[in-house]
C-alpha cells in the first residue's frame, strides 16, 4: 500500500542534542511537509518542499533544517537552536497540483528534556 | 497576515444530532477550503474539498458550505455517531501560489450515545 512513513512514533532525546524525524513516501508525490502540532493547537508549517533539491520555510522555520535529496525522503532536523523542540510532528506528501489533499503519517513525538 | 480560525471550544452533541463547524478565514480570499479528521495520536485525514466558486459539497452524511460574503466554511455531520468523534481541522493555501497550506486550530466534537 502507498503512503507516508514517519518514523520513529516516539522519540526522547537531552537538550542540546541535535535530532533527525525520518519522512518517507511512496505515493511519488512532489511536494512535501512538515508541521509542528502542540496540545490544544492546530498545524503549524515548518517547511516544505515542492520538488527534490528545493524547499521553503514556512512560519516557524527557525531552528529547523530540512534537506530534499530524493523525491521519496524529506528528513527533518530540529537542532539545539531550537527553543521549544518537545511536539508533535507531522509530514505530509500531495502531488502539488492546485486543490490536491495532503497525505499525512502518523507523526513523531519528541520530548526532550 | 493571513489567518485561519476555528472555534477552539469542544464540541459536545447527541448521537444523531446534526454537528455543524465552523471555519472562518481573515486578509485574504482562498481558491478552495480543505476538510480534515484528525483522532488522537495519528496524522489527518483529508475528508472535502470546496472550491470558491461552489457553494456546497456534500459526500455522504458530510455537507461543507462556503461563504465568500462572510468569509466562512461550514461543516456539517448530520445523523453524527460516536465513532464521528475526533478534533477536525481546515486548511487552504493562504495565497494565489497553492504551494503552502496553512490549517485552522481545529474543533475537537465529541458525540455522546
Amino acid at each position: 500500500d502507498g503512503g507516508i512513513t514517519q518514523s520513529p512514533k516516539y522519540l526522547f532525546r537531552k537538550e542540546g542534542q541535535n535530532v533527525t524525524l525520518s519522512c518517507e513516501q511512496n505515493l511519488n508525490h512532489d511536494a512535501m511537509y512538515w508541521y509542528r502540532q502542540d496540545p490544544g493547537q492546530g498545524l503549524r508549517l515548518i517547511y516544505y518542499s515542492q520538488i527534490v533539491n528545493d524547499f521553503q520555510k514556512g512560519d516557524i522555520a527557525e531552528g529547523y533544517s530540512v534537506s530534499r535529496e530524493k523525491k521519496e525522503s524529506f528528513p527533518l532536523t530540529v537542532t539545539s537552536a531550537q527553543k521549544n523542540p518537545t511536539a508533535f510532528y507531522l509530514c505530509a506528501s500531495t502531488t502539488g497540483q492546485e486543490n490536491s489533499p495532503l497525505h499525512f503519517g502518523n507523526g513523531t513525538r519528541l520530548t526532550v528534556t | 497576515s493571513q489567518k485561519i480560525e476555528q472555534n477552539s471550544e469542544a464540541l459536545n452533541i447527541q448521537e444523531g444530532k446534526t454537528a455543524t463547524l465552523t471555519c472562518n478565514y481573515t486578509n485574504y480570499s482562498p481558491a478552495y477550503l480543505q476538510w480534515y479528521r484528525q483522532d488522537p495520536g495519528r496524522g489527518p485525514v483529508f475528508l472535502l474539498l470546496i472550491r470558491e466558486n461552489e457553494k456546497e459539497k456534500r459526500k455522504e452524511r458530510l455537507k461543507v458550505t462556503f461563504d465568500t460574503t462572510l468569509k466562512q466554511s461550514l461543516f456539517h455531520i448530520t445523523a453524527s455517531q460516536p465513532a464521528d468523534s475526533a478534533t477536525y481541522l481546515c486548511a487552504s493555501p493562504p495565497d494565489s501560489s497553492a504551494s503552502k497550506i496553512i490549517f485552522g486550530s481545529g474543533t475537537r466534537l465529541s458525540i455522546r450515545p
